[in-house]
């Protein structure tokens, strides 16, 4: 079965440079949401997508920025590097149209995550 | 705000015994779902089993079941005939309506003693 595709797998980036990291969702699937997990820390939430319109925002920085596409794959785009922005970035995917709360069946799927490294 | 408390950073257990991860939440929501996910060295996040608030069954899925205590708020993953395989990180989180994000909790790191 297609799982949630990200890339790259690995980048490495000096301080003050510009990263894009690129994530494309299971098939069908019609919300995107971009997870940020620290050394040793649980996975924050930064930013979602709901039909390409952003339905949810977490603690992102105004650095990041992000977009969904019209074949539904995501960027996210983290200008100005700090150091303290490496960290193993996740992309999830989910069907949730038309899908009641009731229905048990938007889980979130998880990509392999991006492991950004800044120097 | 909905949050995820898990209290034991650390657990270990020895191959083919059981073992009891703990997770309590916060909500003010009726309906929404529990999940639990595990997290490998590889740092693949995996689903586990997930708990529809609704439903009273607790969820099985093999070896993984949950003991879901809605009045209490809590969600405790048990795993029998622990296996090698098992050792992860492994994170409680907590997802309400449709096109919400997921909250973790800041997990529990689960040893396997060969």
């Amino acid at each position: 079965a297609a799982g949630v595709i990200q890339s790259p797998r690995h980048l490495i980036k000096e301080k003050r440079e510009t990263a894009t990291l690129k994530c494309y969702p299971i098939p069908r699937h019609d919300t995107v949401y971009w997870y940020q997990q620290g050394p040793g820390q649980d996975p924050q939430f930064l930013i979602s997508f709901y039909e390409k319109m952003q339905s949810d925002k977490g603690s992102i920085p105004d650095r990041f920025s992000a977009q969904q596409f019209s074949d539904y794959h995501s960027e996210l785009n983290m200008s100005s590097l700090e150091l303290g922005d490496s960290a193993l970035y996740f992309c999830a995917s989910s069907f949730d149209r038309g899908v009641s709360i009731l229905s048990g069946a938007n889980v979130l799927t998880f990509g392999a995550g991006s492991r950004l490294t800044v120097l | 705000a909905q949050t995820v408390t898990q209290s034991q950073p650390e657990m270990s257990v020895q191959e083919a015994e059981t073992v009891t991860l703990s997770c309590t939440y916060d909500t003010s929501e009726s309906d929404y779902y529990l999940f639990w996910y595990k997290q490998p060295p590889s740092r693949q996040m995996i689903l586990v089993i997930r708990q529809e608030a609704y439903k009273q069954q607790n969820a099985t899925e093999n070896r993984f079941s949950v003991n879901f205590q809605k009045a209490a708020k809590s969600f405790s993953l048990k795993i029998s005939d622990s296996q090698l395989g098992d050792a992860a990180m492994y994170f409680c989180a907590y997802r309400t309506a449709i096109n919400e994000k997921l909250t973790f909790g800041t997990g529990t790191r689960l040893t396997i003693i060969p």
